[in-house]
């Protein structure tokens, strides 16, 4: 079936350093994705979408890229802080559908 | 803007007891709500989607008379687990949703940990 699975289980990255985190995505007909933020026994929090048709998407300290050729998207974290430790989910929609289908996730860690 | 609440956010109960949890939206008015369970170390798997004022549409493999869902107004969602099994202790997260269109963002709630002894 279709799916949305991330390439790395978990990540380490020093302090200030920058992280990417990765997501695959099987579904071509997905035209919306989400990245979210879990921290322990919390709910997820909303950190950047992008469009399909789109490619780059800029935040405050993060940026989200899309490949749609190969189905990829990434999470770019810049200056990786202590409080940026959590789980990474990516999530997708497709067309009018309001479900999102969330990946695997993906643990950062960042150490001091 | 756009705060979700759930209560409560830890419940312990016997098995064979139902659990009520409530999701709702603080500053916002929820077209769609959605309630989502998450085991240990796992990703959200979706269990229903529901709308305002009509019957909850379930996922495959959730039993609707098991988890019982009801959305009777634009800011409150609830989630009946009913005769609660110790395989039915989970992290239980709500989100909601304007319903105004393609990016429609969901806004998830701080989640519910249910245990089932």
């Amino acid at each position: 079936g279709e799916s949305v699975g991330l390439h790395l289980p978990t990540l380490s990255v020093q302090e200030g350093d920058n992280s990417i985190i990765n997501c695959a995505y099987s579904n071509s007909a997905s035209d919306y994705f989400i990245w979210y933020k879990q921290e322990s026994g919390k709910g997820p929090q909303f950190i950047i979408d992008i469009r399909s048709n789109m490619d780059k998407r800029q935040g405050q300290r993060v940026t989200v890229l899309l490949n749609k050729t190969v189905k990829h998207l990434s999470l770019q974290i810049a200056a990786t802080q202590p409080g940026d430790s959590a789980v990474y989910f990516c999530a997708e929609k497709t067309g009018g559908n309001e479900k999102l289908t969330f990946g695997t996730g993906t643990r950062l860690t960042i150490i001091p | 803007g756009a705060v979700v609440s759930q209560h409560p956010s830890r419940v312990i109960c016997k098995s064979g007891t139902s659990v009520k949890i409530e999701c709702r939206s603080l500053d916002f008015q929820a077209t769609t709500m959605f309630w989502y369970r998450q085991f240990p170390k796992q990703s959200l798997m979706l269990m229903a989607t529901s709308n305002e004022g009509s019957k909850a549409t379930y996922e495959q493999g959730v039993e609707k008379d098991k988890f019982l869902i009801n959305h009777a107004s634009l800011t409150l969602s609830t989630l009946t687990v009913t005769s609660a099994h110790p395989e039915d202790s989970s992290f239980y997260i709500c989100s909601a949703t304007t319903g105004q269109g393609f990016a429609d963002t969901q806004y998830f709630g701080p989640g519910t940990r249910l245990t089932v002894l």
